[in-house]
């Protein structure tokens, strides 16, 4: 699977938009990007993925660009709860495929 | 999102002794699961891949005689540590692979401690 880097860690400030950007520069065209969140001391929770379009649901939006090699999750309205370790993983969508954790980006929310 | 429960969600046990922690998917079938350990202050890190009615594959430099997995049903997988050692002391979390949409759901984690 494609290596992703991310910032170690960010602050932004509740209420509003979060940026959390990935570079994927060495995605294949098979790969997806799936990103989840781990909130201290829980599992990771599944926010979004996408392949090659901008993908939305209740949680996040997602934008790849047009050459795939990075993306960036956007949290529309931050609030405390959203507090936690922002992991960005690149694989294929294949049945059983495993998921390789990095560093991941600590997001805090500010008040 | 489907929801994936682990039992017991904290241990406490002696040296010497074999802890079993459970793994369900509650709203999917799942035939593929997965084991993660996580140290404190690191990511997670895989385990072991486990298909519904076979063999687990361990990843490198797991003990596949340490780590007992067994995936006997499409809702069910659990761990085993045998012999566990204060070095085994860990936060240990379990996904499991929905068919429909190829993604992984996470459970909340056992944390051990193994004294």
């Amino acid at each position: 699977d494609a290596k992703t880097t991310q910032p170690t860690s960010m602050d932004c400030a509740e209420g509003r938009a979060a940026n959390l950007p990935c570079n994927h520069s060495t995605i294949s065209g098979n790969e997806y990007v799936y990103w989840y969140r781990q909130i201290h001391s829980q599992g990771p929770q599944y926010i979004i993925h996408g392949l090659k379009n901008n993908e939305t649901n209740e949680m996040a939006s997602l934008i790849i660009t047009e050459d795939r090699k990075s993306s960036t999750l956007i949290l529309p309205h931050a609030t405390l709860r959203d507090t936690a370790v922002y992991y960005c993983i690149v694989r294929f969508k294949a049945a059983g495929n495993k998921l390789t954790f990095g560093g991941g980006t600590r997001v805090l929310v500010k008040p | 999102g489907a929801v994936v429960s682990q039992h017991p969600s904290w241990v406490i046990c002696k040296s010497g002794t074999s802890v079993k922690i459970e793994c369900r998917s509650l709203d999917f079938q799942a035939t593929t699961m997965f084991w993660y350990r996580q140290f404190p202050k690191q990511s997670l890190m895989l385990m072991a891949t486990s298909n519904e009615g076979s063999k687990a594959t361990y990843e490198q430099g797991v003990e596949k005689d340490k780590f007992l997995i067994n995936h006997a049903s499409l809702t069910l997988s659990t761990l085993t540590v045998t012999s566990a050692h204060p070095e085994d002391s860990s936060f240990y979390i379990c996904s499991g692979l929905a068919g429909d949409t190829d993604t992984q759901y996470f459970g909340p984690g056992t944390r051990l401690t193994v004294l």
